[in-house]
């Protein structure tokens, strides 16, 4: 079985632009998460979505959207991107919002701000 | 609101000795604790997590983690480590709200196994 799948895997922009990032779970999975990991921290919760919900939200401004599409597949967008918005984003499904399920997590999408 | 420190940034070890990884939590309601390996550019997977029950949890990859709620610890050990152990570990842990579960990560330790 496929594990959850993000795309690109690496990505370049410019301050100012809009970026688009893309995330597919694994098949049987509603529940899709976004994390941001700056090099050297742990992961950052930005997003949990549940059966195309918004179930989630961390402490992010509201240049950072989501969407959770009716295959559960989700999309991370980010407006107007800083330097400091310079980093890995992670995708990771899970079965269900029952506390304790597990999250599977993708490789992630590198994003350098320049 | 809940946090989780873990104690050291990097921890060198030789191959083939002990190793423990330290991680206390605060919260002021029941958690969930995990433990995550990431190796180089890969995302995290689960090692093991404490939910309930016995405070001793094993894991994958012989890896073991002690939930002691006196000393607000999740602490992961290996007897005996691998060059492949090389990585970084995270410690994260989850509670209930509004329906749904928000994960707090720990700032991660670089693991580092020497031959």
């Amino acid at each position: 079985d496929a594990g959850v799948t993000q795309s690109p895997t690496h990505l370049i922009k410019t301050r100012g632009q809009q970026v688009t990032l893309r995330c597919s779970p694994i098949s049987g999975h509603k529940s899709v998460s976004w994390y941001q990991q700056v090099l050297g921290q742990g992961p950052q919760f930005i997003f949990q979505y549940y059966e195309k919900e918004e179930r989630g939200r961390g402490n992010f401004p509201d240049r950072f959207s989501a969407r959770q599409f009716p295959n559960y597949s989700s999309e991370l967008n980010v407006n107007a991107l800083l330097l400091g918005d310079s980093a890995l984003y992670l995708c990771a499904s899970s079965k269900s919002l029952v506390d304790g399920t597990e999250a599977f997590f993708g490789q992630g999408t590198r994003l350098t701000v320049v | 609101a809940q946090s989780v420190t873990q104690l050291d940034s990097q921890v060198p070890v030789f191959e083939e000795a002990p190793v423990e990884l330290r991680c206390n939590y605060s919260s002021s309601v029941s958690v969930y604790l995990f433990w995550y390996v990431q190796y180089p550019n890969q995302g995290l997977q689960l090692l093991l997590k404490y939910l309930s029950g016995s405070t001793l949890v094993k894991g994958i990859n012989g890896f073991e983690a002690e939930f002691n709620k006196s000393q607000t610890s999740f602490h992961l050990r290996k007897p005996s480590v691998h060059i492949s152990d090389t990585a970084e570990y995270f410690c994260a842990v989850t509670r209930s709200s509004g329906g749904s579960y928000i994960p707090t990560f720990g700032r991660g330790t670089s693991l580092i196994v020497h031959p």
